[in-house]
Protein backbone atom coordinates (compact mmCIF):
# COMPACT_ATOMS: atom_id res chain seq x y z
CA UNK A 1 0.00 0.00 0.00
CA UNK A 2 1.11 3.58 -0.02
CA UNK A 3 2.56 5.71 2.56
CA UNK A 4 0.42 8.46 4.30
CA UNK A 5 1.53 10.65 7.04
CA UNK A 6 -0.33 11.68 9.64
CA UNK A 7 0.36 14.67 12.08
CA UNK A 8 0.09 15.59 14.68
CA UNK A 9 0.79 12.35 16.85
CA UNK A 10 -0.55 13.56 20.14
CA UNK A 11 -2.76 16.12 20.79
CA UNK A 12 -3.76 17.41 23.79
CA UNK A 13 -7.19 19.53 24.04
CA UNK A 14 -9.07 21.12 26.72
CA UNK A 15 -12.77 20.28 26.81
CA UNK A 16 -14.93 22.69 24.26
CA UNK A 17 -11.80 23.23 21.99
CA UNK A 18 -11.52 22.18 18.28
CA UNK A 19 -9.23 19.50 17.05
CA UNK A 20 -7.60 18.66 13.54
CA UNK A 21 -5.66 15.86 12.04
CA UNK A 22 -3.82 15.75 8.97
CA UNK A 23 -3.18 12.71 6.48
CA UNK A 24 -0.81 13.31 3.67
CA UNK A 25 0.87 11.32 0.82
CA UNK A 26 3.09 12.55 -1.65
CA UNK A 27 1.37 10.65 -4.98
CA UNK A 28 -2.16 10.34 -5.25
CA UNK A 29 -4.83 8.51 -3.19
CA UNK A 30 -7.43 6.40 -4.84
CA UNK A 31 -9.80 6.91 -1.58
CA UNK A 32 -9.46 8.01 2.32
CA UNK A 33 -10.34 6.18 5.29
CA UNK A 34 -10.49 7.12 8.72
CA UNK A 35 -11.33 5.08 12.08
CA UNK A 36 -11.22 5.48 15.16
CA UNK A 37 -9.69 3.44 18.18
CA UNK A 38 -11.03 4.54 21.98
CA UNK A 39 -8.45 3.32 24.71
CA UNK A 40 -8.37 -0.39 25.09
CA UNK A 41 -10.38 -0.83 22.18
CA UNK A 42 -10.25 -1.86 18.52
CA UNK A 43 -10.49 0.42 15.19
CA UNK A 44 -13.67 1.37 14.17
CA UNK A 45 -14.41 2.49 10.71
CA UNK A 46 -15.78 6.14 10.30
CA UNK A 47 -16.02 7.18 7.07
CA UNK A 48 -14.57 6.86 3.52
CA UNK A 49 -13.55 9.60 1.23
CA UNK A 50 -13.37 8.86 -2.61
CA UNK A 51 -13.91 12.04 -4.78
CA UNK A 52 -11.38 14.76 -5.26
CA UNK A 53 -12.72 17.93 -2.92
CA UNK A 54 -14.87 15.97 -1.16
CA UNK A 55 -16.46 16.71 2.43
CA UNK A 56 -18.91 14.88 4.86
CA UNK A 57 -19.84 15.67 8.45
CA UNK A 58 -21.20 13.44 11.14
CA UNK A 59 -22.23 15.53 13.92
CA UNK A 60 -19.09 17.27 15.13
CA UNK A 61 -16.66 15.82 12.88
CA UNK A 62 -15.73 17.26 9.35
CA UNK A 63 -14.09 14.93 6.70
CA UNK A 64 -12.27 16.16 4.05
CA UNK A 65 -10.17 15.15 1.09
CA UNK A 66 -8.10 17.42 -0.84
CA UNK A 67 -8.56 18.70 -4.07
CA UNK A 68 -5.39 17.11 -5.45
CA UNK A 69 -6.59 13.80 -3.66
CA UNK A 70 -3.26 13.55 -1.60
CA UNK A 71 -4.55 14.70 1.42
CA UNK A 72 -7.08 14.34 4.18
CA UNK A 73 -8.10 15.71 7.81
CA UNK A 74 -10.68 15.35 9.93
CA UNK A 75 -11.90 17.95 11.96
CA UNK A 76 -13.63 17.61 15.62
CA UNK A 77 -15.44 20.75 16.26
CA UNK A 78 -15.56 21.39 20.63
CA UNK A 79 -14.46 18.65 21.52
CA UNK A 80 -15.70 16.16 24.78
CA UNK A 81 -14.20 13.67 26.92
CA UNK A 82 -16.36 10.93 24.49
CA UNK A 83 -13.76 12.28 21.81
CA UNK A 84 -11.02 10.53 23.80
CA UNK A 85 -8.94 7.65 21.24
CA UNK A 86 -6.35 7.62 18.59
CA UNK A 87 -7.64 8.48 14.88
CA UNK A 88 -6.05 6.77 11.97
CA UNK A 89 -6.45 7.60 8.11
CA UNK A 90 -6.08 4.92 5.64
CA UNK A 91 -5.01 4.58 2.13
CA UNK A 92 -7.36 2.04 1.04
CA UNK A 93 -6.64 1.77 -2.77
CA UNK A 94 -4.71 -1.43 -2.95
CA UNK A 95 -5.33 -4.68 -2.00
CA UNK A 96 -5.08 -3.44 1.80
CA UNK A 97 -6.02 -1.16 3.70
CA UNK A 98 -2.26 1.01 5.22
CA UNK A 99 -2.62 3.01 8.20
CA UNK A 100 -1.06 6.14 8.72
CA UNK A 101 0.32 6.10 12.36
CA UNK A 102 -2.57 7.70 14.03
CA UNK A 103 -2.90 10.90 15.87
CA UNK A 104 -3.87 10.42 19.37
CA UNK A 105 -6.35 12.86 21.20
CA UNK A 106 -6.66 13.60 25.13
CA UNK A 107 -9.39 15.97 26.37
CA UNK A 108 -9.19 17.60 29.40
CA UNK A 109 -12.03 18.48 31.15
CA UNK B 1 -23.28 -11.14 18.39
CA UNK B 2 -20.16 -10.09 17.76
CA UNK B 3 -19.11 -9.73 14.35
CA UNK B 4 -15.27 -10.71 14.34
CA UNK B 5 -14.67 -12.52 17.45
CA UNK B 6 -10.52 -13.42 18.13
CA UNK B 7 -9.43 -15.49 21.17
CA UNK B 8 -7.63 -15.46 23.22
CA UNK B 9 -8.00 -11.84 24.85
CA UNK B 10 -4.80 -11.82 26.31
CA UNK B 11 -1.94 -14.05 26.38
CA UNK B 12 0.89 -14.34 28.51
CA UNK B 13 3.84 -16.44 27.57
CA UNK B 14 7.26 -17.16 27.80
CA UNK B 15 9.95 -16.74 25.03
CA UNK B 16 10.62 -20.26 22.89
CA UNK B 17 6.74 -20.73 23.23
CA UNK B 18 4.17 -21.50 20.66
CA UNK B 19 0.55 -20.25 20.61
CA UNK B 20 -2.05 -19.84 18.62
CA UNK B 21 -4.44 -17.01 18.45
CA UNK B 22 -7.99 -17.81 16.76
CA UNK B 23 -10.27 -15.41 14.83
CA UNK B 24 -14.12 -15.88 13.19
CA UNK B 25 -16.13 -13.48 11.49
CA UNK B 26 -19.75 -14.19 11.16
CA UNK B 27 -20.44 -11.39 9.26
CA UNK B 28 -20.32 -13.74 5.60
CA UNK B 29 -17.25 -11.21 4.02
CA UNK B 30 -14.79 -13.34 1.72
CA UNK B 31 -11.29 -11.32 2.73
CA UNK B 32 -9.53 -11.67 6.41
CA UNK B 33 -6.50 -9.54 7.65
CA UNK B 34 -4.01 -10.06 10.53
CA UNK B 35 -2.62 -6.81 12.00
CA UNK B 36 0.01 -6.24 14.22
CA UNK B 37 -0.40 -3.18 16.32
CA UNK B 38 2.67 -1.84 18.50
CA UNK B 39 2.91 -0.06 21.56
CA UNK B 40 2.88 3.03 19.47
CA UNK B 41 -0.16 2.46 18.40
CA UNK B 42 1.38 1.52 14.26
CA UNK B 43 -1.55 -0.73 12.88
CA UNK B 44 1.02 -2.67 10.39
CA UNK B 45 -0.24 -5.66 8.04
CA UNK B 46 0.51 -8.84 8.27
CA UNK B 47 -1.55 -11.37 5.85
CA UNK B 48 -4.46 -11.19 3.97
CA UNK B 49 -6.89 -13.79 2.98
CA UNK B 50 -9.77 -14.12 0.27
CA UNK B 51 -11.97 -16.99 -0.31
CA UNK B 52 -9.52 -19.46 2.16
CA UNK B 53 -6.19 -18.35 0.25
CA UNK B 54 -3.50 -16.21 0.73
CA UNK B 55 -3.16 -12.70 -1.30
CA UNK B 56 -0.87 -10.96 0.87
CA UNK B 57 1.99 -11.79 3.17
CA UNK B 58 4.19 -8.92 4.42
CA UNK B 59 7.53 -9.10 5.46
CA UNK B 60 6.55 -11.13 8.23
CA UNK B 61 9.02 -14.01 9.85
CA UNK B 62 8.47 -17.85 9.14
CA UNK B 63 7.58 -18.60 12.48
CA UNK B 64 4.19 -16.65 11.72
CA UNK B 65 1.54 -19.32 10.05
CA UNK B 66 -1.62 -17.96 9.05
CA UNK B 67 -3.80 -20.88 8.58
CA UNK B 68 -7.54 -20.04 6.78
CA UNK B 69 -9.54 -23.12 7.20
CA UNK B 70 -12.83 -21.45 5.62
CA UNK B 71 -13.59 -18.23 4.87
CA UNK B 72 -14.99 -17.54 8.35
CA UNK B 73 -11.84 -18.56 9.80
CA UNK B 74 -8.09 -17.07 10.11
CA UNK B 75 -5.87 -18.34 12.90
CA UNK B 76 -2.69 -16.89 13.60
CA UNK B 77 -0.06 -19.61 15.14
CA UNK B 78 3.25 -18.35 15.89
CA UNK B 79 6.45 -20.52 16.66
CA UNK B 80 9.29 -20.40 18.75
CA UNK B 81 7.73 -16.68 20.24
CA UNK B 82 10.52 -13.89 20.81
CA UNK B 83 10.28 -10.77 23.29
CA UNK B 84 9.60 -8.64 19.94
CA UNK B 85 6.47 -10.43 19.37
CA UNK B 86 4.64 -8.52 22.56
CA UNK B 87 1.84 -6.48 20.22
CA UNK B 88 -1.81 -6.61 20.39
CA UNK B 89 -2.72 -8.38 17.27
CA UNK B 90 -5.88 -7.59 15.80
CA UNK B 91 -7.46 -9.36 13.20
CA UNK B 92 -10.32 -7.99 10.70
CA UNK B 93 -12.43 -8.86 7.62
CA UNK B 94 -14.07 -7.23 4.93
CA UNK B 95 -16.62 -7.44 2.36
CA UNK B 96 -13.94 -8.38 -0.41
CA UNK B 97 -10.96 -7.05 -1.36
CA UNK B 98 -9.47 -4.25 -3.41
CA UNK B 99 -10.00 -0.37 -3.15
CA UNK B 100 -12.89 0.80 -0.80
CA UNK B 101 -13.49 -1.99 1.14
CA UNK B 102 -13.73 -1.06 5.03
CA UNK B 103 -12.17 -3.02 7.92
CA UNK B 104 -14.20 -4.66 10.89
CA UNK B 105 -12.13 -5.29 13.39
CA UNK B 106 -11.97 -7.64 16.20
CA UNK B 107 -11.26 -6.91 19.89
CA UNK B 108 -7.59 -7.61 19.72
CA UNK B 109 -5.36 -10.12 21.38
CA UNK B 110 -2.70 -8.35 23.54
CA UNK B 111 0.61 -10.90 23.40
CA UNK B 112 3.08 -10.63 26.75
CA UNK B 113 6.57 -12.70 25.65
CA UNK B 114 8.29 -12.89 28.85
Amino acid sequence: GQQVMQIPQYQHVQEGEDFTTYCNSSTTLSNIQWYKQRPGGHPVFLIQLVKSGEVKKQKRLTFQFGEAKKNSSLHITATQTTDVGTYFCAEGGSYIPTFGRGTSLIVHP
Amino acid sequence: DTAVSQTPKYLVTQMGNDKSIKCEQNLGHDTMYWYKQDSKKFLKIMFSYNNKELIINETVPNRFSPKSPDKAHLNLHINSLELGDSAVYFCASSIGQGANEKLFFGSGTQLSVL
